[in-house]
C-alpha cells in the first residue's frame, strides 16, 4: 500500500475544466485500475490496464480518459464531459504473476467540482 | 454482468459481540471473494479473502464463509472492538481473458461498535 501514491489528495475543479489525477506505484505490479467511490455505493471501475500502452474501459468510462506510457504510472483525466465528477477516486494495482488476485489501493483523491 | 448485493447497510453491535455481514453474487464463475475495511477518508484495506475452492477461512477474530451453491459469502467478526468500526466491502472477482480479474464490489456495510 505504501508503494502507491496518488496526488493531489484534494482537488477542486470548476465546471468545464479538465483535470488529471496522478497514480504512481513502485510495487512493480502489472495491472492498474481506477475506481470511483460515491457515498453509499461501492467502488465502480472506470478504467484498467494490464500492460504498458494498453487499457480497457470499465463500467463507467464515459467522461474519463487514461494513459499507460510507463508501468509505474496510470494517470486519469476527468474531462468536462463527465456530468457529475465530484467523488473519491481510488487507484489500485495488482501483481498478475503467481496466481495472486489481491488488489492494493492508493490513498485516494477527493475531487470536488465547484 | 456480475451483481453483488451486501446486507445490512448499517450494523451496530455492542463491544464484545459478534458481527456478521452477508453478500450474494450472481455469476457462478466468480472465483475470488475479498473483503475490505475502509476507515473514514482512508483507502480500502484487504482484511481477508477466500477462493472458490475453499469453504471457510479464518484469521484470528475474522472469518469468511463461502457457499458456492447458494452463491453467498459472509464475513464474521467475533469479540468486536471499537477499532473494528469502519465500512466493510465485499467483492466478487471473475477471471476473464488475459489474466484479468474483473472485480465487482458490494455497496458496503457501516459497522459501529459501541463501547
Amino acid at each position: 500500500d505504501g508503494g502507491i501514491t496518488q496526488s493531489p489528495k484534494y482537488l477542486f475543479r470548476k465546471e468545464g475544466q479538465n483535470v488529471t489525477l496522478s497514480c504512481e506505484q513502485n510495487l512493480n505490479h502489472d495491472a492498474m485500475y481506477w475506481y470511483r467511490q460515491d457515498p453509499g455505493q461501492g467502488l465502480r471501475l472506470i478504467y484498467y490496464s494490464q500492460i504498458v500502452n494498453d487499457f480497457q474501459k470499465g463500467d463507467i468510462a464515459e467522461g474519463y480518459s487514461v494513459s499507460r506510457e510507463k508501468k509505474e504510472s496510470f494517470p486519469l483525466t476527468v474531462t468536462s464531459a463527465q456530468k457529475n465528477p465530484t467523488a473519491f477516486y481510488l487507484c489500485a494495482t495488482r501483481l498478475l504473476a503467481g496466481g495472486r488476485y489481491e488488489q492494493f489501493f492508493g490513498p485516494g483523491t477527493r475531487l470536488t467540482v465547484l | 454482468g456480475e451483481n453483488v448485493e451486501q446486507h445490512p447497510s448499517t450494523l451496530s453491535v455492542q463491544e464484545g459481540d459478534s458481527a456478521v455481514i452477508k453478500c450474494t453474487y450472481s455469476d457462478s464463475a466468480s472465483n475470488y471473494f475479498p473483503w475490505y475495511k475502509q476507515e473514514l477518508g482512508k483507502r480500502p484495506q484487504l482484511i481477508i479473502d477466500i477462493r472458490s475452492n475453499v469453504g471457510e477461512k479464518k484469521d484470528q477474530r475474522i472469518a469468511v464463509t463461502l457457499n458456492k451453491t447458494a452463491k453467498h459469502f459472509s464475513l464474521h467478526i467475533t469479540e468486536t472492538q471499537p477499532e473494528d468500526s469502519a465500512v466493510y466491502f465485499c467483492a466478487a472477482s471473475l477471471s476473464i481473458a488475459g489474466g484479468y480479474q474483473k472485480v465487482t464490489f458490494g455497496t458496503g456495510t457501516k459497522l459501529q461498535v459501541i463501547p
